[in-house]
């Protein structure tokens, strides 16, 4: 059982190219996440997603698009890289939106510079 | 406006005492609050989840508190080991006429020492 797996792990990029990430969950989760981590921050979301076919924007959703053709998969794509955007991505899922019983499944997370 | 704030920023101590973390939190309406440990280069992972009802939640070696009245949680961690070295990070969500609004702390690091 693998969870929630994100590739790539980590990304170099220039200023102005673009970029896919990906997210794959294999519990069967309705909802997924993709959120950002910086120093001395907590996590902000960017977009979710309550089912296939859908999507959302979050806190901070600005320059960030995303996809969710198959259950199983949420993409997360950057158009025209900032250094902004320099991070650590996370995605996340979970059964229900409450994620009450067991919480959050985060993936490994993908380490973005931008330069 | 919605915030979560933890306490100590950082902290270290010796393999074998116990220390505990503490989370303030000014989301509203009230649902649910978490505890996750985030090792370094991983993904933070759920340690305990607790509603308004509930007073203390244990996992093994960790013990969540809440009190919903001040607002309040505490992690504490008890005969800590060396692989305890973490962040351990608040999670509070809130339900909103919009849905659910979860805010997440900026955690405390944690380092123990042989």
């Amino acid at each position: 059982n693998a969870g929630v797996t994100q590739t790539p792990k980590f990304r170099v990029l220039k200023t102005g190219q673009s970029m896919t990430l990906l997210c794959a969950q294999d519990m069967n989760h309705e909802y997924m996440y993709w959120y950002r981590q910086d120093p001395g921050m907590g996590l902000r979301l960017i977009h979710y997603s309550v089912g296939e076919g859908t999507t959302a924007k979050g806190e901070v959703p600005d320059g960030y698009n995303v996809s969710r053709l198959k259950k199983q998969n949420f993409l997360l794509g950057l158009e025209s890289a900032a250094p902004s955007q320099t991070s650590v991505y996370f995605c996340a899922s979970s059964y229900t939106e409450t994620a009450l019983f067991r919480g959050y499944t985060f993936g490994s997370g993908t380490r973005l510079t931008v330069v | 406006k919605n915030q979560v704030e933890q306490s100590p920023q950082s902290l270290i101590i010796l393999e074998g005492k116990n220390c505990t973390l503490q989370c303030n939190y000014t989301v509203s309406p009230f649902s649910n609050l978490r505890w996750y440990k985030q090792d370094t280069g991983r993904g933070p992972v759920s340690l305990t989840i607790m509603t308004f009802s509930e007073n203390t939640k244990s996992n093994g070696r960790y013990t969540a508190t809440l009190d919903a009245d001040t607002k309040q949680s505490s992690l504490h961690i008890t005969a800590s080991q060396l692989s305890d070295s973490a962040s351990y990070i608040c999670v509070v969500s809130a339900k909103t006429t919009g849905g659910f609004k979860t805010i997440f702390g900026a955690g405390t690091r944690l380092f123990v020492k042989a």
